[in-house]
């Protein structure tokens, strides 16, 4: 299995700053035929299901703000989320879908 | 619009068993691939298993944890697909999710979608 790792567990900002989440995985979630990341960025709010954010690692999903960014390829990934919102107050996960479909251990963030 | 409803959660004593159901409307149900992710509480998204769709054989995978204990099935008349969770421990408590997941390509732009039912609670305890 893939294992996927992030970093931090939690992180604490100020409404108006910029988060930076990272996740890294075991083996390369570049799938060669279609140059194409793997990689998903999910967020969580209390009581509610996972929600899609991005996915190829950079494409945002319709609807999600611009201040969401990804990027990164190979192992190596990163969720950018610039104007911290009180909205945005939730547990981000990244996810592999490259084989089967495993997470990160999951990213609080939080409003200082 | 795809909506995906699991039920059959409930509390269950320590060696027991439980099957719950995810019945799924709005999309071609047999070809989907059909994932179980479960979350503990306070605790972070694991992938259970999965079924593949009919055009790859309806063969399942399980993780670690649950393989020998747990199986997935699909019955596509129904447009569901079951859990059966046997031998449960205590370390199953957990809140339940299905969740299909489908790789389009449209105008030659290749976009990802899933798609997730509200979840069912697992509790295992005596």
């Amino acid at each position: 299995d893939i294992v996927m790792t992030q970093s931090p567990d939690s992180l604490a900002l100020s409404l108006g700053e910029r988060a930076t989440i990272n996740c890294k995985s075991s083996q390369s979630v570049l799938y060669g035929s279609n140059n194409k990341n793997y990689l998903a960025w999910y967020q969580q709010k209390a009581g509610q299901p996972p929600n899609l954010l991005i996915y190829w690692a950079s494409t945002r999903v319709s609807g999600v703000p611009d201040r969401f960014s990804g990027n990164g390829s190979g192992t190596d990934f990163t969720l950018t989320i610039n104007s911290l919102q009180a909205e945005d107050v939730a547990v981000y996960y990244c996810q592999q879908y490259y084989n089967t479909r495993t997470f990160g251990q999951g990213t609080k963030l939080e409003i200082k | 619009e795809v909506h995906l409803v699991e039920t059959g959660g409930g509390l269950v004593k320590p060696g027991g068993s439980l099957r719950l159901s995810c019945a799924a409307s709005g999309f071609t149900f047999s070809d989907a691939w059909v994932t179980w992710v479960r979350q503990a509480p306070g605790r972070g998204l694991e992938w259970v298993g999965h079924i593949k769709g009919k055009t790859d054989a309806g063969t399942t995978d399980y993780a670690a944890p649950v393989k020998g204990r747990f199986s997935i099935s699909r019955d596509d008349s129904k447009n569901t697909v079951y859990l059966q969770m046997k031998s449960l421990k205590t370390e199953d408590t957990a809140v339940y999710y299905c969740t299909t997941d489908v790789i389009t390509m449209v105008r030659g732009i290749m976009s990802y979608f899933d798609f997730w039912g509200q979840g069912t609670l697992v509790s295992v305890s005596s």
